[in-house]
């Protein structure tokens, strides 16, 4: 049961343009959301992360978007720079059994920025 | 370098046979985590440990152990390997133990199982 989806398993865009990345969820219990990048070889590095009580977070050229009534997250990434290529991994997060919590992943998808 | 450390790199081994993946979190974080990922997959989340304790499990398979021992380090066993556990294993640490913060993630290792 994937809970947390990322139906575009690739994006390519053009340097200096607006990179969108979706991501969908179907667990409503979930109420933190993270983005994380993976380049190559290397482990997961925290993004930029919203709690289901906002609808936007921001942090530079990071912007990330939250649709409650959709189930739906988006990342926003303006301008897209060489550098941004990378996996890109959604995260969500609910209180489960015993107050414990864990983080879902979503599959991820691979961002191409293209000079 | 996000501070948290995973030995060894590569791995590989034979069907059947028991390897124990060790995971140094960023200093002062209390909480471990262990994930794994296979081909075109996502992170899937095995097990967390707090301050020495079990504090969350996921999918983790009964031939895999972990503990997190008094200087806070941490090791997954897996054992009677099989083909199907050829992944990346990534170890994750935070200074809390719920999810509401960021995961540092180490380098992972990766197992190779023939």
């Amino acid at each position: 049961d994937q809970q947390v989806k990322q139906n575009s398993p690739s994006l390519s865009v053009q340097e200096g343009r607006i990179s969108i990345l979706n991501c969908d969820y179907t667990n409503s219990m979930f109420d933190y959301f993270l983005w994380y990048k993976k380049y190559p070889a290397e482990g997961p590095t925290f993004l930029i992360s919203i709690s289901s009580i906002k609808d936007k977070n921001e942090d530079g050229r990071f912007t990330v978007f939250l649709n409650k009534s959709a189930k739906h997250l988006s990342l926003h990434i303006v301008p897209s720079q060489p550098g941004d290529s990378a996996v890109y991994f959604c995260a969500a997060s609910a209180l489960g059994i015993q107050g414990a919590q864990k983080l879902v992943f979503g599959q991820g998808t691979r961002l191409t920025i293209n000079p | 370098d996000s501070g948290v450390t995973q030995t060894p790199k590569h791995l590989i081994t034979a069907t059947g046979q028991r390897v124990t993946l060790r995971c140094s979190p960023r200093s002062g974080d209390l909480s471990v985590y262990w994930y794994q990922q296979s081909l075109d997959q996502g992170l899937q989340f095995l097990i967390q440990y707090y301050n020495g304790e079990e504090r969350a499990k996921g999918n983790i398979l009964e031939r895999f152990s972990a503990q997190q021992f008094p200087d806070l380090h941490s090791e997954l066993n897996l054992s009677s390997l099989e083909l199907g556990d050829s992944a990346l294993y990534f170890c994750a640490s935070s200074s809390r133990q719920d999810a509401y913060n960021e995961q540092f993630f180490g380098p992972g290792t990766r197992l190779t199982v023939l």
